[in-house]
């Protein structure tokens, strides 16, 4: 049981490039999440999903996109990378609100530097 | 920004002693929850404490909730170097959490 996993773990990008964060979860969660750290600021909320075939809007959601094609994969795109999105960035997945309160499951991170 | 606040930002002490480190939330909330950041790595969930509640334990964790003060604490208790971690309250939403900022706990052999 691998729990959260999330693909790549260390990324290096040039301004302007793109990429996709990967994330999957073996435990039938129905609600996925991506925030992102920075120093000094916690985690901020930057995308979330209730279900498969859904996306709504976080805290910080602008420069970025996703995707929940499949209930276990939720990916994370950068369309076109700015050195304000070097961050550290985690997966979140929880079971539906008002089963376990919402306890979220964390991957273990992607470290981005956009140079 | 809807986050809480901890407080201390950092908090060392020596083995032995207990951690306890406050947190402050701005919103009504359904439940409140603790979660431990070892260095590098993800959050792991502690304890969670629903609003009609006013203290909880699990093992060496103590979580106290006062409501009507927006506010929670927790007490680690006869600390050890292990639990050398950053630590963050979170707040339950309709469907989301909303994370403080944290509290650095250094525990010294």
């Amino acid at each position: 049981n691998a729990g959260v996993t999330q693909t790549p773990k260390f990324r290096v990008l040039k301004t302007g490039q793109s990429m996709t964060l990967l994330c999957a979860q073996d435990m039938n969660h129905e609600y996925m999440y991506w925030y992102r750290q920075d120093p000094g600021m916690g985690l901020r909320l930057i995308h979330y999903s209730v279900g498969e075939g859904t996306t709504a809007k976080g805290e910080v959601p602008d420069g970025y996109n996703v995707s929940r094609l499949k209930k276990q994969n939720f990916l994370l795109g950068l369309e076109s990378a700015a050195p304000s999105q070097t961050s550290v960035y985690f997966c979140a997945s929880s079971y539906k609100i008002g089963q376990q309160g919402n306890i979220q499951y964390f991957g273990a991170g992607t470290r981005l530097s956009v140079l | 920004s809807q986050q809480g606040e901890e407080d201390p930002q950092a908090l060392s002490i020596q083995e032995g002693e207990n951690a306890t480190m406050n947190c402050s939330y701005k919103t009504s909330i359904n439940n409140l929850q603790w979660y431990r950041q070892n260095s590098g790595r993800g959050l792991v969930h502690l304890i969670l404490i629903r609003s009609n509640e006013r203290e909880k334990h699990s093992g060496r964790l103590r979580v106290t909730l006062d409501t009507s003060k927006k506010s929670s604490s927790l007490l680690i208790t006869a600390s050890r170097a292990a639990d050398t971690a950053s630590y963050f309250c979170a707040q339950t939403g309709y469907s989301t959490l909303t994370f403080g900022k944290g509290t650095m706990l250094l525990v010294s052999p």
